[in-house]
């Protein structure tokens, strides 16, 4: 079946440091990609997605790309901030199928 | 506002109580599950819906029922409530299965049961 699989940290970075967080899948056919976030005492919010081999997806800063031939779809975040630090998940859709979230990695950011 | 809402954000039980978590959204979503969040373990999914008038079972669906007699309702209900259903509920709407526009979350209901 499908699965994913993310470092589930914590990670802990200082402001203005570099962020990668590393998420893999294995799945039939051709899922869509998701990165969600949830900051403290909400619920999990989409961050970006993909739904094609290549395809980057994007948003406030964060970046992922869709690479089927490592069957990837690294979070990367060029210079994080303290409002950053939240827990992240990974996670992958196929048609028909149910949702496969990873573990989700906690990230603290430091001032 | 569009999107998914939950009921209630926080809810303490006795042991054996029952009670029922509601979960609206108003996105004519065709797919809707519920989840719990446990410390170190992630999202585990409960039930889910592809449509109103089916439901099925999940990863944990013990001490739990679903129905969905609309597109915009899908209530779980816990029938004799344990310590162990202690935990962060919630619920999500997608269209459809699989679909490329991701889950859309409610904002959880906290549940204690003593």
């Amino acid at each position: 079946g499908n699965s994913v699989t993310q470092m589930e940290g914590p990670v802990t970075l200082s402001e203005e440091a570099f962020l990668t967080i590393n998420c893999t899948y294995t799945a039939t056919g051709y899922p869509s990609l998701f990165w969600y976030v949830q900051y403290p005492g909400e619920g999990l919010q989409l961050l970006l997605k993909a739904t094609k081999a290549d395809d980057k997806g994007s948003n406030k800063g964060f970046e992922a790309t869709y690479r089927k031939e490592t069957t990837s779809f690294h979070l990367e975040k060029g210079s994080v901030q303290v409002s950053d630090s939240a827990v992240y998940f990974c996670a992958l859709s196929s048609y028909g199928q149910n949702f496969v979230f990873g573990p989700g990695t906690r990230l603290s950011v430091l001032p | 506002n569009a999107g998914v809402t939950q009921t209630p954000k926080f809810q303490v039980l006795k042991t054996g109580q029952s009670m029922t978590l509601q979960c609206a959204q108003d996105m004519n979503h065709e797919y809707m599950s519920w989840y719990r969040q446990d410390p170190g373990m992630g999202l585990r999914l409960i039930h889910y819906s592809v449509g109103a008038g089916i439901t099925d079972q999940g990863e944990v669906p013990n001490g739990y029922n679903v129905s969905r007699s609309t597109t915009e309702d899908f209530p779980l209900r816990l029938l004799s409530a344990a310590p162990s259903q202690t935990s962060v509920y919630f619920c999500a709407s997608m269209a459809p299965r699989g679909g490329v526009y991701g889950y859309t979350f409610g904002s959880g209901t906290r549940l204690t049961v003593v």
